[in-house]
């Protein structure tokens, strides 16, 4: 069964430091892995994706995330985090030989950056 | 290139009414896709489609039915609505190629059901 795990419901970081958010994974198979962000009363936006190669991968708005097997994660950073990166960050993971392109999504991890 | 579109954005249903929460897509997707998005529970599955006149059950479909008669459009009905389904509703589409990683979702309805 597929599943993902946003450990942490909120991180607070202060403008300007580094910022991770937190993403494990459990699929049968190999996984693809998707990062999505929302912002109040809007629909998710697509942030970056891990397919192949790279494990470390470079997304929209300085964001990037680190595919590591072994320990079946796949964390959301940014070097500098500005205030207008607060929002809700979903993780997502789909199985490669799902020929449906299902995903499942973690519970979401919410982003506060402070001025 | 409007994307993916949902009608209506907010909705007050009483316990027992039904309603189609529409939804359209103008990429000329093949997959389409209905997730509700509960309170610090991420998004669930309700349905999905690959294709117009092919649709299947994901996680949680009891209560909902859907229908494909065209590529763009894919309608959710809730038939005899319940407080258990108060909920974001969201419709999201995928291309079926072989780039079908990204889904692109509308900006969601939000159903209250007292």
């Amino acid at each position: 069964a597929q599943s993902v795990a946003q450990p942490e419901d909120q991180v607070n970081v202060a403008e300007g430091n580094p910022l991770t958010v937190k993403c494990t994974y459990s699929v049968s198979g190999n996984p693809y892995l998707f990062w999505y962000v929302q912002y109040p009363n809007r629909g998710l936006q697509f942030l970056l994706k891990y397919i192949t190669g790279d494990n470390l991968v470079k997304g929209s708005y300085g964001f990037e995330a680190e595919f590591n097997k072994s320990q079946t994660s796949f964390h959301l950073k940014k070097p500098s985090a500005l205030v207008s990166d607060s929002a809700l960050y979903f993780c997502a993971v789909r199985d490669i030989r799902d020929n449906f392109n299902k995903f499942y999504f973690g519970s979401g991890t919410k982003l506060n950056v402070k001025p | 290139n409007a994307g993916v579109t949902q009608t209506p954005k907010f909705r007050i249903l009483k316990i027992g009414q039904s309603m189609t929460l529409q939804c359209t897509q103008d990429m000329n997707h093949n997959y389409m896709y209905w997730y509700r998005q509960d309170p610090g529970m991420g998004l669930k599955l309700i349905y999905y489609s690959v294709g117009a006149g092919i649709t299947d059950k994901g996680e949680v479909p009891n209560g909902y039915n859907v229908s494909r008669s065209t590529t763009e459009d894919f309608p959710l009905r809730l038939e005899l609505a319940a407080p258990s389904q108060t909920s974001v509703y969201f419709c999201a589409s995928s291309d079926s190629g072989p780039s079908r990683y990204e889904q692109y979702f509308g900006p969601g309805t939000r159903l209250t059901v007292t």
